[in-house]
C-alpha cells in the first residue's frame, strides 16, 4: 500500500463547477501538506501549503487537512478551463535529513466549457 | 528570474550509453533533488542533497549517480543507460529545514529522456 493514495481521475467537469481533489495517506508523522498543479509537459508549481490540521483559502482555492481522519482536500470553485491540469498533492514531516516530500500520483482535471 | 533550470529538455539514448543531466538554481537554495515522474506512479525522489558536497539516496537510487561541487548546481548521471529509465526527471530545489517554507520545493521544467 502507497504512503499517500490519489484518484488519479480524469476528472471532467463543467466551467462554473465546484471541484473536490482528495488524498489520503498513511503515515500519522506526516505535518506539511500542500498540493502541486501541474500542466501538460511542464514542471510542477506549488498551488497550496498548509501546516498541521485546518483550513486555508487563497482566491478560488481552499486547502483542507484532517490529520484524525489522514484525509486532506483541495476544493476549487467556479472552475475555469485554465485550471484543467493534473494535481498532486504532496506532504512531508520533519525529519532533519532533507524536506524529502511524498507525492500522490496526481489527478487529472480537465474543465469544459 | 530563471528559477530552476533543467539541461537537457529531450533525449533518446540507446541501452548502455551513459549521460548527465544538468540542474542549475538561482536561488541560493540549500537543498537540491532529482525526481523521476512515470505513469501512475507519481514523483519518486531519486538522490537529493542537503548542501554543497553532501548527497544522500532516495527512494529509486538504483542505476543513477549525482554530484553537487557547486551549490547551484545538482549533476545526474546515468553510467549505463536501461529501457527502464525512460522516464521524465524533474529538478527541484528549496531552502533549508527552519527555514521558512523550506518544505515548499521549486521545480524545473523537465527533462523528457527516452531509452532504446
Amino acid at each position: 500500500q502507497k504512503e499517500v493514495e490519489q484518484d488519479p481521475g480524469p476528472l471532467s467537469v463543467p466551467e462554473g463547477a465546484i471541484v473536490s481533489l482528495n488524498c489520503t495517506y498513511s503515515n500519522s508523522a506526516f505535518q506539511y501538506f500542500m498540493w502541486y498543479r501541474q500542466y501538460s509537459r511542464k514542471g510542477p508549481e506549488l498551488l497550496m501549503y498548509t501546516y498541521s490540521s485546518g483550513n486555508k483559502e487563497d482566491g478560488r482555492f481552499t486547502a483542507q487537512v484532517d490529520k484524525s481522519s489522514k484525509y486532506i482536500s483541495l476544493f476549487i470553485r467556479d472552475s475555469q478551463p485554465s485550471d484543467s491540469a493534473t494535481y498532486l498533492c504532496a506532504m512531508s514531516a520533519l525529519t532533519g535529513g532533507g524536506n524529502k516530500l511524498t507525492f500522490g500520483t496526481g489527478t487529472q482535471l480537465k474543465v469544459e466549457l | 528570474n530563471a528559477g530552476v533550470t533543467q539541461t537537457p529538455k529531450f533525449r533518446v539514448l540507446k541501452t548502455g550509453q551513459s549521460m548527465t543531466l544538468l540542474c542549475a538554481q538561482d536561488m541560493n537554495h540549500e537543498y537540491m533533488y532529482w525526481y523521476r515522474q512515470d505513469p501512475g506512479m507519481g514523483l519518486r525522489l531519486i538522490h537529493y542533497s542537503v548542501g554543497e558536497g553532501t548527497t544522500a539516496k532516495g527512494e529509486v537510487p538504483d542505476g543513477y549517480n549525482v554530484s553537487r561541487l557547486k551549490k547551484q548546481n545538482f549533476l545526474l548521471g546515468l553510467e549505463s543507460a536501461a529501457p527502464s529509465q525512460t522516464s521524465v526527471y524533474f529538478c527541484a530545489s528549496s531552502y533549508s529545514e527552519g527555514v521558512a517554507g523550506a518544505n515548499v520545493l521549486t521545480f524545473g521544467a523537465g527533462s523528457r529522456l527516452t531509452v532504446l
